[in-house]
């Protein structure tokens, strides 16, 4: 069956401009999960859904970015006004119900912020 | 502050032997532990977990160990393939939000003929 799916694989913007990244998550799965990873660091959570709601965004770097999800399936991370910092690679990963740890992860989407 | 450790960036293991990649953590509320796998260019795989009320976990060529009072684990690939070239995480689900994992910043194995 289809793994999880992002768009695009890669994003080279301005700084300044406003980005966004897609997530089609495995069939079925309720759970989404946003991480990024930075040059040189391990993955760093950033949001997830369960269902359309999103119980934690501790994660989110700024209030520059958000996300949201629809008809549970669906999500897009939004980042305004790019900064530098924001260079990484953005994964998502789903997962099923009672297996919450066993995330499966998309291919990433690279961004390049210039 | 880190909570999971993997203090060796690169590992260089010989096709045929063991490859034994660390991970340390340090909050002790920690139960249940991953490893994933990832390729240059793809997003990392579930490899294998293990519970904190086991000290071993066996799949195949792939064990980890886990030595609760060392806050230690490993992961232990015997035969090592070269296919096994990669970069492995481990990672903790976070004791105050448990959806949320905690990931290492990677081991980058290398398998040589």
């Amino acid at each position: 069956g289809a793994g999880v799916s992002q768009s695009p694989s890669n994003k080279v913007t301005e700084k300044g401009k406003d980005v966004e990244l897609r997530c089609d998550p495995i069939s079925g799965h309720t759970a989404l999960y946003w991480y990024r990873q930075s040059l040189g660091q391990g993955l760093e959570f950033l949001i997830y859904f369960q269902g359309n709601s999103a119980p934690d965004k501790s994660g989110l770097p700024s209030d520059r970015f958000s996300a949201e999800r629809t008809g549970g399936s669906v999500s897009t991370l939004t980042i305004q006004r790019t900064q530098q910092e924001d260079s990484a690679v953005y994964l998502c990963a789903s997962s099923g119900i009672g297996r919450p740890y066993e995330q499966y992860f998309g291919p990433g989407t690279r961004l390049t912020v210039t | 502050d880190q909570q999971v450790k993997q203090n060796s960036p690169s590992l260089s293991v010989q096709e045929g032997r063991i490859s034994i990649l660390n991970c340390d953590y340090t909050n002790s509320m920690f139960d249940y532990f991953l490893w994933y796998k990832k390729y240059p260019a793809e997003g990392p795989t579930f490899l294998i977990s293990i519970s904190s009320i086991k000290d071993k976990n066996e799949d195949g060529r792939f064990t980890v160990f886990l030595n609760k009072s060392a806050k230690h684990l490993s992961l232990h690939i015997v035969p090592s393939q070269p296919g096994d070239s990669a970069v492995y995480f481990c990672a903790a689900p976070d004791d105050y939000n448990t959806d949320k994992l905690i990931f290492g910043t990677g081991t980058r194995l290398q398998v040589f003929p």
